[in-house]
């Protein structure tokens, strides 16, 4: 079974247009986050949410609008998109057990702007 | 979290071991030593983290300093699937948000 799962996995797109990706994990975890990696492979966060609320918001354009319905799945909307946002985004998951948290990444949802 | 330093990149010869190192002499009591990894095209994996003590898991074997301020992750028999950037990270014992990446460590297994 796959732990964090993302859709879809490529997609290509021309400027302009409206997109979403979704994620959606099965640990039940409590917390999620959206990551980008841009093409010099730099990995930075975006959101985070915790049960369902926004608790990180990293100077992300408000083109980026994520939406979590139930706390198994974060999604990352994304209005009038720009060449600039073609990149690696990739969701995560995680939870603190005791004193000591691992996350969870899905495969990646590779993004191209045309 | 305090800021680590790693080598941006290693190579090693397959079934040798794979020694990284990580500096983070910032560090504080309470922030504890993570290791990630990322193969290419991949999503980010956790390896192993460490407080203080020398972790061992079926993947790797973490060593920290007495004094806390480096840290080696030891891959005992790198194979070629071990080819990948890995990152050290410091957080916050508890603590629970965001991963701070920086450029990590090019790891290439050579045949």
């Amino acid at each position: 079974d796959t732990a964090v799962s993302q859709t879809p996995k490529y997609l290509v797109t021309q400027m302009g247009n409206d997109k979403s990706i979704k994620c959606e994990q099965n640990l039940g975890h409590d917390t999620m986050y959206w990551y980008k990696q841009d093409s010099k492979k730099f990995l930075k966060i975006m959101f985070s949410y915790n049960n369902k609320e926004l608790i990180i918001n990293e100077t992300v354009p408000n083109r980026f609008s994520p939406k979590s319905p139930d706390k198994a799945h974060l999604n990352l909307h994304i209005n009038s998109l720009e060449l600039g946002d073609s990149a690696v985004y990739f969701c995560a998951s995680s939870q603190v057990t005791g004193y000591q948290e691992t996350q969870y990444f899905g495969p990646g949802t590779r993004l191209l702007v045309l | 979290d305090a800021k680590t330093t790693q080598p941006p990149s290693m190579d090693c010869a397959e079934g040798r071991a794979a020694n990284l190192p990580c500096n983070h002499s910032t560090i504080s009591g309470n922030e504890y030593v993570y290791w990630y990894r990322q193969i290419h095209s991949q999503g980010p994996q956790y390896i192993i983290h460490g407080l203080k003590n020398n972790e061992t898991n079926e993947m790797a074997s973490l060593i920290i300093t007495e004094d806390r301020k480096s840290s080696t992750l030891i891959l005992p028999h790198a194979t070629l699937r071990d080819t990948a950037v890995y990152y050290c990270i410091v957080r916050v014992r508890g603590s629970q948000g965001n991963l701070i990446f920086g450029k990590g460590t090019k790891l290439s297994v050579k045949p």
